[in-house]
């Protein structure tokens, strides 16, 4: 199976915009989905394919990928963003499925 | 809408056995291939299976293959992980997931708030 690359904790000012990334080699032929998991929570899908949000998901979150790099962009960031982020998709032989470490977010 | 209910999880010992459920309603559970994901203490989400809609096949993360498996019941809409041979290191709260994708696997959408599994002597 390959490895999904997160950056361990990142922190942002309120209101302001965050890029969280996710790196791996599968990533160049399958699209990452992006999960929000709060504290004592279950995880949340809140990106998925090419840039989707499911309903319920505000707007200001959304996807991009570029070669082996897929990446979740908060615009506008509120408190309740605060959570960690973990990006996930299916390996290269597509029979197993790898997460990310998964990136904690400070809402500063 | 979609509900996933994990039962099954509790305190067992090393090379021990466990056998977790999950009741799923609010969807067509015969038509959505079906995930079990993992997180153990303080750390971050480990996938461990999938299982097909139709329940013909079967993938497994290297860490599970041979001492876990993955089925499904479709009757009773419910997921199932026998757990044998457990190990400390198995220790973590176990969610199942729906796959987004209909009649195929793709990734997981919806999940359940997970059942505890606790490996210790």
């Amino acid at each position: 199976s390959s490895e999904l690359t997160q950056d361990p904790a990142v922190s942002v000012a309120l209101r302001q915009t965050v890029r969280i990334t996710c790196q791996g080699e599968s990533l160049r032929q399958n699209f990452a989905a992006w999960f929000q998991q709060r504290p004592g929570q279950a995880p949340k899908l809140v990106i998925y394919g090419k840039n989707n949000r499911p309903s319920g998901i505000p707007d200001r979150f959304s996807g991009s990928r570029s070669g082996n790099t897929a990446s979740l962009t908060i615009i506008g960031v509120q408190a309740e963003d605060e959570a960690d982020y973990y990006c996930n998709s299916r390996d290269s032989s597509g029979n197993q499925w790898v997460f990310g470490g998964g990136t904690k977010l400070t809402v500063l | 809408q979609v509900q996933l209910v994990e039962s099954g999880g509790g305190v067992v010992q090393p090379g021990g056995s466990l056998r977790l459920s999950c009741a799923a309603s609010g969807f067509l559970f015969n038509s959505y291939a079906m995930h079990w994901v993992r997180q153990a203490p303080g750390k971050g989400l480990e996938w461990v299976a999938v299982i097909s809609y139709d329940g013909n096949s079967q993938n497994y993360a290297d860490s599970v293959k041979g001492r876990f498996t993955i089925s499904r019941d479709k009757s009773e809409n419910t997921l199932f992980l026998q757990m044998n041979n457990l190990r400390v290191d198995d220790t973590a709260v176990y969610y199942c997931a729906k796959d987004i994708r209909f009649l195929e696997w793709l990734h997981p959408d919806y999940w359940g708030q997970g059942t505890l599994v606790a490996v210790s002597s």
